[in-house]
């Protein structure tokens, strides 16, 4: 039963720390998507990948986020420094382009709390 | 750029109750349409999807949507609802822009009472 998996599933930190989150696609997906769910903004696409290449990540604040694929295994999104605003669930998706068509299938999520 | 509108926040409802939930896009062009629902303390999960063809789309657990292109417009609907259907439902669309990630809606908690 192939499915997204991320770690940690939840990570407390503390202002100005670094938070690194993982994500480990479905075997064989060729695009990996980073979304940030909270109460007031809803699900936002952070970035997201196709053949391990970034396409988007226009939602990203680039001063102190950065996502990579440094294979096709994993991803990783970073925060640093981490702020209370970024107190949220992270979600990764990952998904098969065939034609114009693409299911995303999501992992668990990230629920992080910066204190 | 493309945008969904979920209009019912939070819905409550009896067991055994209808459902309709609503979901509209604003994208001129073909679109992928996508509900998800998301159960408590849990990751998303595909309900349904609409890509081409009947427009009328069969999901799991006795869900199903039907696309209406000139209302541009991609309900969700259940007959009849149980309580393990409390959960939050997203409407999700991806335009033929290139852009391979979703647009999603703000989502639709239900509550269904026993």
């Amino acid at each position: 039963d192939a499915r997204v998996t991320q770690t940690p599933r939840h990570k407390v930190t503390e202002m100005g720390q670094e938070v690194t989150m993982r994500c480990q696609p479905i075997l064989g997906h060729n695009t990996v998507f980073w979304y940030r769910q909270t109460m007031m903004q809803g699900l936002e696409l952070l970035a997201y990948f196709r053949n391990r290449a970034p396409l988007d990540d226009s939602g990203m604040p680039k001063d102190r986020f950065s996502a990579e694929m440094p294979d096709a295994t994993l991803a990783t999104l970073k925060i640093q420094p981490s702020e209370p605003r970024d107190s949220a669930v992270y979600f990764c998706a990952s998904g098969l382009v065939l034609g114009t068509t693409t299911e995303q299938f999501f992992g668990p999520g990230t629920r992080l709390t910066v204190l | 750029a493309q945008s969904v509108s979920q209009h019912n926040h939070h819905v409550i409802l009896s067991e055994a109750a209808s459902l309709e939930l609503g979901c509209n896009y604003s994208y001129g062009g073909t679109v992928n349409l996508f509900w998800y629902v998301q159960y408590p303390g849990q990751h998303l999960q595909l309900l349904l999807k609409y890509f081409s063809g009947d427009p009328l789309v069969k999901g799991i657990k006795g869900f199903e949507a039907e696309f209406i292109k000139s209302k541009f417009s991609f309900n969700l609907r259940k007959p009849s609802v149980q309580w393990s259907d409390t959960a939050e439902y997203f409407c999700a669309v991806k335009a033929d822009t290139g852009r391979r990630a979703l647009t999603f809606g703000s989502g639709t908690r239900l509550q269904v009472q026993p």
